[in-house]
């Protein structure tokens, strides 16, 4: 069954700091990996997703993450911290023969000024 | 993309009473899910949700706990059937539009907030 485990529920960073949210996932075919992120009283909205076609995968707001199939991580990371960055992300992985989504525990990011 | 709706966006209900949720979207899709994110916790399948059949529900979760309807290809909705303080979670409706592909992403409703009494 494929799987992710996300390190650290909660990470605080300075305005400006390199912010990193590690997940690391477990599947029994090649993965294909998802980051999400969950702004207070909102849904899910799609950070990037990683589809075997780049290693280091760019998607919105200046998030990048890199897929390490030795290290079977995905961690997901931004230089730069805004204040706007403060919410939930959560990292998952497509099933093994289908279309759905296990999703990490998720994690909380706070932003200090 | 697909821009999806929710009603009621959040609601505070008695316990033994039922809330149906529905979950519109902007284009036909295929795929419709409903997941339950408890409070703190991650997210978790409840069913997908396909027009045309009936909905398929994951390990956990039972039909008459959690009725679902699929009339059209831009519609849904989840009944949360005699209510139960447990059931005090964040209901997501979500929908995949490209045919089901593993690296397909999906996309998300704003959710609604249920509080039981």
């Amino acid at each position: 069954a494929q799987s992710v485990t996300q390190l650290g529920s909660h990470v605080s960073v300075s305005e400006g700091a390199l912010v990193l949210l590690r997940c690391n996932y477990s599947s029994s075919v090649p993965p294909y990996l998802f980051w999400y992120v969950q702004y207070p009283n909102q849904g899910l909205q799609l950070l990037l997703k990683y589809t075997s076609a780049a290693t280091l995968v760019k998607g919105i707001n200046g998030f990048e993450a890199e897929f390490k199939k030795s290290e079977t991580s995905f961690h997901l990371t931004k230089p730069s911290a805004h204040m706007s960055d403060a919410a939930e992300y959560f990292c998952a992985v497509s099933g093994s023969g289908d279309y759905k989504l296990s999703f990490g525990a998720g994690t909380t990011v706070t932003v200090r000024a | 993309s697909a821009v999806i709706s929710q009603k009621p966006s959040r609601d505070i209900c008695q316990r033994g009473t039922s809330l149906t949720i529905q979950c519109q979207v902007d284009s036909q899709v295929t795929m419709m899910f409903w997941y339950r994110q408890q409070p703190g916790q991650s997210l978790t399948l409840i069913a997908t949700a396909n027009q045309g059949s009936e909905a398929t529900y994951e390990s956990g979760f039972v039909i008459d706990k959690f009725p679902i309807s699929r009339p059209n290809l831009t519609f849904s909705t989840l009944t949360v059937s005699n209510m139960s303080p447990e059931d005090s979670s964040i209901y997501l409706c979500s929908v995949e539009t490209s045919g089901g592909a593993r690296e397909d992403e999906q996309f998300f409703g704003p959710g609604t907030r249920l509080t039981v009494l």
